[in-house]
């Protein structure tokens, strides 16, 4: 079945970076986009960054751009997100979640909560 | 682009149907028919329930339907059970393998 597992989340003060990585298990890993999705406290989703399938493309969201860097590892199944200059606004949840071109995202992770605080 | 827009709260009764709205625009709801709905109870990650509009994953009680007319899709459970309880999102393709998001909508059975 298919697996997601986030890790890396944690409590960092404003301006510095974190690195978040998602293990990808039971299904063709290197045949699926990929999205990092971010869930503030009692907010709705919010799309962060996408990367193709072999990853050739990636595209972020206006708030995280310049700041984020999706990648991934198609030998190891695993996706990144390095995330720089953190400030409080991005306190949240970090799903990765698989992304399909008829369901959207089928499958998510179970988070890791990123805690930007002094 | 802006989220969808979906109203805050809806209400109803064990057995009774209800009927979720999400709007958008004609660059995501109303230029796809790839729009997904998620589940999500409190503490846990979104599940998929409704893709392509329409569509059920297996597994997915068939008291989840989807529609979608113009810039609008709209989600209905019927026969609501207590643990339909939740919050839904709306889910919608923006092209280019992006996506965006409704605000969510949270249910009370009453």
């Amino acid at each position: 079945q298919v697996q997601l597992v986030e890790s890396g989340g944690g409590v960092v003060q404003p301006g510095r970076s974190l690195r978040l990585s998602c293990a990808a298990s039971g299904f063709r890993f290197r045949d699926y986009g990929m999205y990092w999705v971010r869930q503030a406290p009692d907010k709705g989703p919010e799309w962060m960054a996408i990367i193709w399938y072999d990853g050739s493309n990636k595209y972020y969201a206006d708030s995280v751009k310049g700041r984020f860097t999706i990648s991934r590892d198609n030998s190891k199944n695993t996706l990144d997100l390095q995330m720089d200059s953190l400030g409080v606004g991005d306190t949240a949840i970090y799903y990765c979640a698989r992304y399909s071109s008829s369901a959207l995202l089928d499958y998510w992770g179970r988070g890791t909560l990123v805690t930007v605080s002094s | 682009q802006s989220a969808l827009t979906q109203s805050a709260s809806v209400s109803g009764s064990p057995g009774q149907s209800i009927t979720i709205s999400c709007t958008g625009t004609s660059s995501d709801v109303g230029n796809y028919n790839l729009v997904s709905w998620y589940q999500q109870h409190p503490g846990k990650a979104p599940k998929l329930i409704i893709s392509e509009v329409n569509k059920r994953p297996s597994g997915v009680s068939n008291r989840f339907s989807g529609s979608k007319s113009g810039n609008t899709a709209s989600l209905t459970i019927s026969g609501l059970q207590t643990e339909d309880e939740a919050d839904y999102y709306c889910c919608s393709s923006a092209g280019s393998s992006t996506v965006v998001f409704g605000g969510g909508t949270k249910l009370t059975v009453l």
